[in-house]
């Protein structure tokens, strides 16, 4: 199975900064990465697929990037209702994984 | 409009059984792959099993702690997905979710399966 590390578990950041999550993959993916996130209480919503495209309407202050087995989800500029919890998914292979998460709290 | 509304979730004991549905609309549900992710109390995203399309074979695949023990299927002609549940064990308890596609394009709302005795 492939395992999704996801860095860092936890961060605090504040409104405006730019905010950049990894997930390592522990064999190549090529691009078949996910980036979701998460509000307490909510549905999980896709962000970013096959690694870098952004899903319609999310905002463009979300990137994505990287191949093989290192990726980065980037937010430009955190707005509060950015806090959440962001998590990674491989499509590579089955079984599907997902990273640990990753909560972005407010400094 | 993707629309997926799971149901039959609840408070079952251990080595229990249940079926939850998904009803999907919004989307042509046969050219589509479709998913089940649950997410224990306070944890992460687990990814559960799948189902082809048909015309991909039909064909399931599932994460091992639930291989042998849970089975997913879909009736094309009602549009949902099930997801049949057996043996259930008191670390089965999550909310369980439908999505739809390989990369879990559309999420439902998802229901509470609470395993306990």
């Amino acid at each position: 199975d492939i395992q999704m590390t996801q860095s860092p578990s936890a961060m605090s950041a504040s409104v405006g900064d730019r905010v950049t999550i990894t997930c390592r993959a522990s064999q190549a993916i090529s691009n078949y990465l996910a980036w979701f996130q998460q509000k307490p209480g909510k549905v999980p919503k896709r962000l970013i697929y096959a690694a870098s495209s952004l899903q319609s309407g999310v905002p463009s202050r979300f990137s994505g990037s990287g191949s093989g087995t290192e990726f980065t989800l980037t937010i430009s500029s955190l707005l509060p209702e950015d806090f959440a919890t962001y998590y990674c998914l491989q499509y590579n292979s089955f079984p599907l994984t997902f990273g640990q998460g990753t909560k972005v709290e407010i400094k | 409009e993707v629309q997926l509304v799971e149901s039959g979730g609840g408070l079952v004991k251990p080595g229990g059984s249940l079926r939850l549905s998904c009803a999907a609309s919004g989307f042509t549900f046969s050219d589509a792959w479709m998913s089940w992710v649950r997410q224990a109390p306070g944890k992460g995203l687990e990814w559960v099993g799948h189902i082809k399309k048909k015309t991909d074979g039909g064909t399931t695949d599932y994460a091992a702690p639930v291989k042998g023990r849970f089975t997913i299927s879909r009736d094309d002609s009602k549009d949902t997905l099930y997801l049949q549940m057996n043996s259930l064990k008191t670390e089965d308890t999550a909310v369980y979710y439908c999505t739809s596609s390989r990369a879990a394009s559309d999420w439902g709302q998802g229901t509470l399966v609470t395993v306990s005795s």
